[in-house]
C-alpha cells in the first residue's frame, strides 16, 4: 500500500542552524501539507501546497519557514534559523483531491533544537 | 483559532469493553475524520465522514457525523490491547485548502 515517507526520523540541531525536513508524498497525490506536534499536544497545521505554490499557511508558518517541491517526488520544509520552540514532531501529509478530506500522514521527523 | 474539544481526555478500560468518545466544535465543519496515533508515529486515518448524520463503520469502529455539523462521535466495540493509543478527531472545511483542524485527543488504555 502506498505511503508517505519522511527523512530523517530524528534531527538534532543547534539553535540558529538551518534544517531541511524531507518528505516523499504518495505518488499520485496532488496536495501536500506540513503539520507539527509539540510533545504531548495536538497536531497543528503549518502549510498546504498545491500546484507548486502555497495554498494556505498558519500563523506559526512565519518567514523562517519555507516549503519547496524541488522535483516530482520530494516535498521539503526548511526552517532557516531554528529556535528552541521549534522542537516538535513534524508530519508531512498528502491527499489526492482536496475536497475528499482523506489526508495520509508520514511517520514524522522529530526535531530537537538545543 | 478554532478549538475542537475531545472528551474524555483519557480512558482506562478493560479488554472486551466498548468505548465511546466525542469531539465538539464551536463552528461547522464539512468533513470529519478520525485518526489514531501510537507513540512516536504519525496519525493513521481510521474513518472519514462527509455528510451530516452519516454513520460509518470500519471493523469494530463506528463513527458518526453530528447533525449540527459541530460534533462527531467514535465508538470502538469489544476493545483489544492493540486499540491503545491516542484518538484524534479532525475537522475540515472544503474551499480552504483542506487544512485539518485537530482535536485535543483522547488517550485510550486497555487492560487485560
Amino acid at each position: 500500500e502506498p505511503e508517505v515517507t519522511q527523512t530523517p526520523s530524528h534531527q538534532v540541531t543547534q539553535m540558529g542552524q538551518e534544517v531541511i525536513l524531507r518528505c516523499v508524498p504518495i505518488s499520485n497525490h496532488l496536495y501536500f501539507y506540513w503539520y507539527r506536534q509539540i510533545l504531548g499536544q495536538k497536531v497543528e497545521f503549518l502549510v498546504s501546497f498545491y500546484n507548486n505554490e502555497i495554498s494556505e499557511k498558519s500563523e506559526i508558518f512565519d518567514d523562517q519557514f519555507s516549503v519547496e517541491r524541488p522535483d516530482g517526488s520530494n516535498f521539503t520544509l526548511k526552517i532557516r534559523s531554528t529556535k528552541l520552540e521549534d522542537s516538535a514532531m513534524y508530519f508531512c501529509a498528502s491527499n489526492l483531491d482536496r475536497g475528499l478530506g482523506e489526508q495520509f500522514f508520514g511517520p514524522g521527523t522529530r526535531l530537537t533544537v538545543l | 483559532g478554532q478549538q475542537l474539544n475531545q472528551s474524555p481526555q483519557s480512558m482506562f478500560i478493560q479488554e472486551g469493553e466498548d468505548v465511546s468518545m466525542n469531539c465538539t466544535s464551536s463552528s461547522i465543519f464539512n468533513t470529519w475524520l478520525w485518526y489514531k496515533q501510537e507513540p512516536g508515529e504519525g496519525p493513521v486515518l481510521l474513518i472519514a465522514l462527509y455528510k451530516a448524520g452519516e454513520l460509518t463503520s470500519n471493523g469494530r469502529l463506528t463513527a458518526q457525523f453530528g447533525i449540527t455539523r459541530k460534533d462527531s462521535f467514535l465508538n470502538i466495540s469489544a476493545s483489544i490491547p492493540s486499540d491503545v493509543g491516542i484518538y484524534f478527531c479532525a475537522g475540515q472545511r472544503t474551499g480552504t485548502a483542506s487544512k485539518l483542524t485537530f482535536g485535543t485527543g483522547t488517550r485510550l488504555q486497555v487492560t487485560l
